[in-house]
């Protein structure tokens, strides 16, 4: 079974200065999907990125972008210029190609902190 | 994407009681997935809901506790029966496109006292 870890609990990044999020994940599919959710404390589940394991170029939208190393199986998620809006929990993501329609597999979640 | 409605928002419930919480997709569906989030935890699946067969709950989730529904491509519920504090929850629908994301409805808090 795949299983996903978030290493990091809490972070914590001053307003406009950059942070990074660490995950990994272990499974033995050469084919899958990985995602970086947000959940403010509004509790929405929201869509940071995503990124294809068969894509080597990694993922950006916007101020938020991916470091994939598929071989290390790491998958690190980098918010540039970080504003107080940035402030959630979030959540590494694997999702298996495998089938059509297949669950996420969460990590434990880092709760970020912007300090103004 | 999907846009999914979720309801009720929050429930105070008393212990002993059962809830019923609906989720309604904007699009069809094949597989319609139902997760817990206990207070400061991540998100654990419960069950996979498809249309016309009856739901595969994962390891320490039972049929009894959480029954399921899926009359259609579009819609589903997840009942929390026989109350104990211990399912003050987020309760959390969500529905996954092919080869896409996983879409959420905006979650259920569940208060139990």
């Amino acid at each position: 079974a795949q299983t996903v870890t978030q290493s990091q609990p809490e972070m914590s990044v001053q307003e406009a200065e950059t942070v990074t999020l660490s995950c990994t994940y272990d499974t033995s599919e050469s084919d899958y999907y990985l995602f970086w959710y947000k959940q403010p404390p509004s509790r929405q589940m929201i869509l940071v990125i995503r990124q294809e394991a068969y894509k080597q170029q990694n993922a950006t939208e916007n101020r938020f972008s991916v470091n994939f190393q598929k071989a290390a199986k790491s998958f690190s998620l980098k918010i540039s210029d970080s504003q107080l809006g940035d402030a959630a929990m979030y959540f590494c993501a694997y999702r298996s190609t495998n089938s059509g329609n297949t669950p996420l597999v969460f990590g434990k979640g880092t709760r970020l902190s912007v300090i103004a | 994407s999907a846009v999914i409605s979720q309801k009720p928002s929050r429930d105070i419930c008393q212990r002993g009681t059962s809830l019923t919480i609906q989720c309604q997709v904007d699009s069809q569906v094949t597989m319609m997935f139902w997760y817990r989030q206990q207070p400061g935890q991540s998100l654990t699946l419960i069950a996979t809901a498809n249309q016309g067969s009856e739901a595969t709950y994962e390891s320490g989730f039972v049929i009894d506790k959480f029954p399921i529904s899926r009359p259609n491509l579009t819609f589903s519920t997840l009942t929390v029966s026989n109350m104990s504090p211990e399912d003050s929850s987020i309760y959390l629908c969500s529905v996954a496109l092919p080869r896409g994301p996983q879409h959420f409805g905006d979650g259920t808090r569940l208060s139990i006292l």
